[in-house]
């Protein structure tokens, strides 16, 4: 079962570019990895998704390593309005796999 | 997301009544999902569906069970409320393969 370890939370400063690590050393073979970004009372919103290398999308990267053991979401130049939690997420429910949110990390950003 | 909607949006009620908790959407989407979060906390799947006739347990399916009256349409029922049952739900829809997850706005259950 895949467990997802995430820092609890991370400052930065407007225009910088920050990176988020996740790990998950049980990966299954099946697994993607998912990032969602959550605002207060709000749903979790899709940011980014990959299997393995680096994939890019007009708001993130996502970078995973050969042995996927981990991967790095990255944001670059954050405004204010990046600060939320983002959440790793690691399974696959296809064919009764599981499908499991870590803790979040907690990103401020400060002007 | 507008496409995926939540009713209530807020709940209170009292430990051992039954409550129902809707979501519908407009995405087309065959899949759909119940989490459940706690403060602090990530969330928690509760019970998923692929499409109308399947069913399936998430990791906290206990006190908890649902419905899918049409594509569009799963219901999450709690049977008899009890305080720990208190969190923010969230229905998701998605559309298979990689599990990429939609979220509605969330139902904020509080049970006395």
């Amino acid at each position: 079962l895949a467990k997802t370890t995430q820092p609890i939370s991370m400052d930065s400063y407007e225009g910088q570019e920050v990176n988020i690590t996740c790990s998950h050393n049980n990966i299954a073979t099946n697994d993607y990895i998912t990032w969602y970004q959550q605002f207060p009372s709000q749903g979790p919103r899709f940011i980014i998704q990959g299997y393995k290398t680096k994939v890019t999308n007009e708001v993130a990267s996502l970078f995973i390593p050969a042995d996927r053991k981990s991967s790095t979401l990255s944001l670059p130049r954050v405004s204010l309005s990046d600060t939320a939690v983002y959440y790793c997420l690691v399974g696959d429910l296809n064919q009764g796999g599981k499908l499991i949110f870590g803790q979040g990390t907690e990103l401020s950003v400060k002007p | 997301d507008a496409d995926v909607t939540q009713t209530p949006r807020n709940r209170i009620t009292k430990t051992g009544k039954r409550i129902m908790l809707e979501c519908s959407q407009t995405k087309g989407h065959d899949r759909m999902y119940w989490y459940r979060q706690d403060p602090g906390l990530g969330l928690r799947l509760i019970y998923y569906s692929f499409d109308v006739k399947d069913i399936n347990k998430g990791e906290i399916s206990d006190g908890y069970s649902v419905s899918r009256q049409a594509q569009a349409k799963f219901s999450l029922s709690l049977e008899s409320a009890i305080p720990n049952q208190t969190a923010l739900y969230f229905c998701a829809t998605g559309t298979g393969g990689t599990d990429t997850q939609y979220f509605g706005p969330g139902t904020r259950l509080t049970v006395l």
